[in-house]
């Protein structure tokens, strides 16, 4: 069974500053899916980035980016220039590249502070 | 519609009341997730449907639970005899892969916050 842990249940940055969120997973599996997802108090699951197991190169979508380390199994989200929207909760999730559903971590709070 | 919607955002039941849950996916989406998040919880899995097909129910925690998907577009899950356990936020997500392997991730609802008094 695959599972996702992340260790950091709340975090807090000042606004323009840089934060690491962490993200370990458990699998056998050589080929899959990672995706960490923001929830803001609104509850919907907003996509922030992704990232394909076979790809070496790590993902970077603007002031987001990850540090992927598949042997070590970790899949960190660095928020670069924070800002005060970026305050939510965010989840890192795991998909196995045959199943079809998507397996989440029980999340990690940041606030981002003025 | 442009994104998922659900209804209603916020239900209160009475503890053994039946409850139904609406989820009106993203047009043209074959596959469709319901998922149940616990207060403080990451969302977890109950079910999956490929078109009107439901191809997975392995998350649904008791039989009170049941899911429906018709006509392949329009979903309801129904929640019989609620318990205060089943207070949540239920969460449904569509994505346009045949096989649900969507490498860009599902697009979800905003919920409904279902609490049991």
């Amino acid at each position: 069974a695959q599972t996702v842990t992340q260790s950091q249940p709340e975090m807090s940055v000042q606004e323009a500053e840089t934060v690491t969120l962490s993200c370990t997973y458990d699998t056998s599996e050589s080929n899959y899916y990672l995706f960490w997802y923001k929830q803001p108090p609104s509850r919907q699951m907003i996509l922030v980035i992704r990232q394909e197991a076979y790809k070496q190169q790590n993902a970077t979508e603007n002031r987001f980016s990850v540090n992927f380390q598949k042997a070590a199994k970790s899949f960190s989200l660095k928020i670069s220039d924070s800002q005060l929207g970026d305050t939510a909760m965010y989840f890192c999730a795991f998909m196995k590249h045959e199943m079809d559903d998507m397996r989440f971590g029980a999340g990690t709070r940041l606030t981002v502070k003025p | 519609g442009a994104g998922v919607s659900q209804s209603p955002r916020y239900k209160v039941a009475k503890r053994g009341q039946d409850v139904a849950l609406r989820c009106d996916p993203i047009s043209g989406h074959v596959s469709l997730f319901w998922y149940q998040q616990a207060l403080g919880q990451g969302p977890e899995f109950l079910t999956y449907f490929q078109n009107e097909a439901q191809l997975d129910k392995s998350g649904l925690p008791s039989d009170r639970f049941f899911a429906e998907r018709p006509e392949g577009s329009v979903s309801t899950l129904k929640i019989q005899r609620t318990q205060q356990e089943d207070s949540a936020v239920y969460l449904c997500a569509s994505s346009s892969s045949l096989t649900g392997r969507w490498v860009y991730g599902y697009t979800f609802g905003s919920g409904t916050r279902l609490t049991v008094v």
